[in-house]
């Protein structure tokens, strides 16, 4: 069984047009959280959900919208969409982070989005 | 978090241990040590974490020196499979995101 999982695998879509990426897992974990890794390869955390509840927005634009409907759940819903947001986006699961052990983060195969 | 400083690429032949070193000259005492490694089109997988002592698993050890300042992720018998990029991370413990700060890390190539 995949632990998390994304949907869809590839993305290819025109600029302005509004697209959605879902990612599920299947772990049990209360936090989940969106990477984004541009063409450069470097890998930037974007948001992370605990228990349905936003705690961390780094600086990302509005036009980014996550969306947690259950703790298994954490859809990215991108607005207007541009050149620029072209990349391989990852979801990640780990357990309740808000303690003092540091639990690993288990990461889905990734979604590349390509804007054209 | 702090900062971690690391080769961009290193070779190894297979079968033979790995090296892969880490700098993080700014880690503070409540700083955790990580290790992810991504394969190519893979999300990253994790591989090992310690805070002061050296730490052993199925996939890996982390050594980590004295004053913390470095460490080094020792692949014991390199494989194939083990071609990967390679990234040292730091967390604060008491920090409450659990999201990591991902560096450049170190693109490993495994020589048959």
């Amino acid at each position: 069984d995949t632990a998390v999982s994304q949907t869809p695998k590839y993305l290819v879509t025109q600029m302005g047009n509004d697209k959605s990426i879902k990612c599920e897992q299947n772990l049990g974990h209360d936090t989940m959280y969106w990477y984004k890794q541009d063409s450069k390869k470097f890998l930037k955390i974007m948001f992370s959900y605990n228990n349905k509840e936003l705690i961390i927005n780094e600086t990302v634009p509005n036009r980014f919208s996550p969306k947690s409907p259950d703790k298994a759940h954490l859809n990215l819903h991108i607005n207007s969409l541009e050149l620029g947001d072209s990349a391989v986006y990852f979801c990640a699961s780990s357990q309740d982070p808000r303690g003092l052990v540091p639990y690993e983060q288990y990461f889905g195969p990734g979604t590349r989005l390509t804007v054209t | 978090d702090a900062k971690t400083t690391q080769p961009n690429s290193m070779e190894s032949n297979e079968e033979e241990p790995v090296h892969l070193p880490c700098n993080h000259s700014t880690i503070s005492g409540t700083d955790y040590i990580h290790w992810y490694r991504q394969l190519p089109s893979q999300g990253p997988e994790y591989v090992i974490h310690g805070l002061t002592s050296n730490v052993n698993n199925r996939m890996a050890s982390l050594a980590i020196a004295e004053d913390r300042k470095s460490s080094t992720l020792i692949l014991h018998r390199a494989t194939l499979r083990d071609a990967a990029v390679y990234y040292c991370i730091l967390r604060d413990v008491v920090y409450t995101g659990n999201q990591f700060y991902f560096g450049t890390g170190t693109s490993l190539t495994v020589i048959p």
